[in-house]
């Protein structure tokens, strides 16, 4: 059972706009997200985080919003770029305010194409 | 500062055999993960070390296991490798516990 959801294996911008990236979870027991960014014979590099007591976090054109209530993350790009094309993963793991192994529990990934 | 950095790249088993990949973490990270990456899927967790003991573990069987050094390099060994082994395998480091990981560029296994 997928605790980890990604549901866009691939998405397809125009440089310039509004890249959205989605992630869905089902375990409560989540405090804390991330999102990596993986290029092809690459590992994958960490991109931005956020932990559950906040909403937003923001680090330049990237920004990840997240809504408890409905378990859901998203990644906006904002303006998307032609180096930006990768695979995205979103990456969950629980307890990292009550101490535990921090094991990040992954999604499958979205591939993300940015048109010149 | 070096990032973390992994060998072989490239490594071709049988099934049946035993293989051992390395792992050396990012300058002053105590702390190291290893996970598995089928292809099409998102990195599964395998175990995790801090300080030389292992501080979790995923839903792998005993035939995966692993060392930390004081150096804090690490190993991952695989005995009776099965076809179902071969994928990507990522290691990843941070400077604490429930620290942000930072992945080396994985060494992808093939069992034939």
């Amino acid at each position: 059972d997928q605790q980890v959801k990604q549901n866009s294996p691939s998405l397809s911008v125009q440089e310039g706009r509004i890249s959205i990236l989605n992630c869905d979870y089902t375990n409560s027991m989540f405090d804390y997200f991330l999102w990596y960014k993986k290029y092809p014979a690459e590992g994958p590099t960490f991109l931005i985080s956020i932990s559950s007591i906040k909403d937003k976090n923001e680090d330049g054109r990237f920004t990840v919003f997240l809504n408890k209530s409905a378990k859901h993350l998203s990644l906006h790009i904002v303006p998307s770029q032609p180096g930006d094309s990768a695979v995205y993963f979103c990456a969950a793991s629980a307890g990292n305010y009550g101490g535990s192994q921090g094991n990040l529990i992954f999604g499958k990934g979205t591939k993300l194409s940015v048109k010149p | 500062e070096t990032g973390v950095t992994q060998s072989p790249t490239h490594l071709i088993k049988t099934r049946g055999q035993q293989v051992t990949l390395r792992c050396s973490s990012q300058s002053g990270h105590n702390t190291v993960s290893w996970y598995q990456q089928a292809l099409g899927q998102g990195p599964q967790f395998i175990f995790q070390y801090y300080r030389e003991e292992e501080n979790g573990r995923g839903n792998f069987p005993p035939r995966f296991s692993g060392l930390q050094f004081p150096n804090y390099s690490s190993e991952l060994n695989v005995n009776a490798l099965e076809l179902d082994d071969s994928a990507l395998y990522l290691c990843a480091s941070s400077p604490a516990l429930q620290e942000t990981q930072y992945f080396g560029p994985g060494t992808r296994l093939l069992v034939l």
